[in-house]
Order: C-alpha cells, then sequence, then structure tokens
C-alpha cells in the first residue's frame, strides 16, 4: 500500500504567476483534501473532493482551484499568485463511506512567491 | 461555524513525564476530533482520535480526553520520549479546523 505523495517538493514563482500541485492518494482512498500551512499557523483548510466533485471549501478566494482525476489523484491550482500565498500546501487523502474519516497527509508542497 | 483551538504554542516536558496538550472548540454539534503530529519537513500524522459517544480514547502511551459540557479534549502521553518532540495538532472533522498546533519538546 503506497502513501500519499505530491510533487512537486519545492516550487518558486513569482508574484502573478499561476501555479499547479499535484497530489496521489493513496491506494483505495477516494476523498482528497487540500491544505494551506502559512509559518506558525495550523494547516488551513482549502476544499474537498470527494469522487472528483468538490465537497466543500474553506475561506479561499476563487483562485483556488482543484480537480480530482477518476484515479482519485488531484490537483491544486492558484491562479495570480500573491506573496501571501507563500506556504506549506499539503495533501490528505481519505476513505470517506459515509461517517468519519481519517486523512492521510502527504510531505507537502513548498511554495515560495517572490 | 466550528472553530479549534489550542491556546499554549509550546510545551517542555522531561523524559518519562506526562504530557499534556490542550485543545478548545467553540460548536459542539461537531463533536469528533483527530490529533495529529507532524515532524519539519514532513506531512501530519495521525495519532488518535476520539468521537462525541466517547469520553475517553486510549492507544498504547496515548489518551485522549473528550469533555463535552466544557468544550474541550486533551491529549496525554505517557511516558513521554524523545521521539515525541513535534508540533502536535488537534482537528475537527466538521469542517476540517485545525487548531495552531502545540509543539512538544521532550527534554532528556
Amino acid at each position: 500500500e503506497t502513501g500519499v505523495t505530491q510533487s512537486p517538493t519545492h516550487l518558486i514563482k513569482t508574484r502573478g504567476q499561476q501555479v499547479t500541485l499535484r497530489c496521489s492518494s493513496q491506494s483505495g482512498h477516494n476523498t482528497v483534501s487540500w491544505y494551506q500551512q502559512a509559518l506558525g499557523q495550523g494547516p488551513q483548510f482549502i476544499f474537498q473532493y470527494y469522487r472528483e466533485e468538490e465537497n466543500g471549501r474553506g475561506n479561499f478566494p476563487p483562485r483556488f482551484s482543484g480537480l480530482q482525476f477518476p484515479n482519485y489523484s488531484s490537483e491544486l491550482n492558484v491562479n495570480a499568485l500573491e506573496l501571501d500565498d507563500s506556504a506549506l500546501y499539503l495533501c490528505a487523502s481519505s476513505h470517506r463511506a459515509g461517517g468519519i474519516d481519517t486523512q492521510y497527509f502527504g510531505p507537502g508542497t513548498r511554495l515560495t512567491v517572490l | 461555524d466550528q472553530q479549534v483551538k489550542q491556546n499554549s504554542p509550546s510545551l517542555s516536558v522531561q523524559e518519562g513525564r506526562i504530557s499534556i496538550l490542550n485543545c478548545d472548540y467553540t460548536n459542539s454539534m461537531f463533536d469528533y476530533f483527530l490529533w495529529y503530529k507532524k515532524y519539519p519537513a514532513e506531512g501530519p500524522t495521525f495519532l488518535i482520535s476520539i468521537s462525541s459517544i466517547k469520553d475517553k480514547n486510549e492507544d498504547g502511551r496515548f489518551t485522549v480526553f473528550l469533555n463535552k459540557s466544557a468544550k474541550h479534549l486533551s491529549l496525554h502521553i505517557v511516558p513521554s520520549q524523545p521521539g515525541d518532540s513535534a508540533v502536535y495538532f488537534c482537528l475537527n472533522d466538521y469542517k476540517l479546523s485545525f487548531g495552531a498546533g502545540t509543539t512538544v519538546t521532550v527534554r532528556a
């Protein structure tokens, strides 16, 4: 059983650019959630995808968008990057089968916006 | 809405002693919580969870207590070991709200 993987591990972009981060779910999981963790803070929920549909969203602007693919892998896209978007982006997968699910996290992608 | 707060940003404890981490929340409709541990440069790792049908859940050295009337939960680590030095987060399953984290340092 493979765990959650994310790519790339590190990324540097400039303000105004666009970025795509990728996440491969743990085998057997059908739900992916994305989080932004700024320095010294807890992870902030961006959105969740369940079976390719958005299934909840946190307090992030529309320039944060996502996709989930039939194999349950996922992408996070951020347009018009701002300096404050510099953070660790975490992806977590889980198996939602009615009720509560435990999330398993990837190692994260460190995004730096200059 | 649900807010989850960890009011102690750091905790230092001697090896072998008990570590107690606390978490408070605002909305009692969603009493299911998970604790995660995070090392630098790694993603959070699931430790233990508790739901509103219980007031205690134990797994080895880790015990979580849920006080629904006080909207408070705590994680006890006994005995603390050097490998426990990490940042600990509590997460509410509804709205996927994390606390800000508590950095635990276990002294030899």
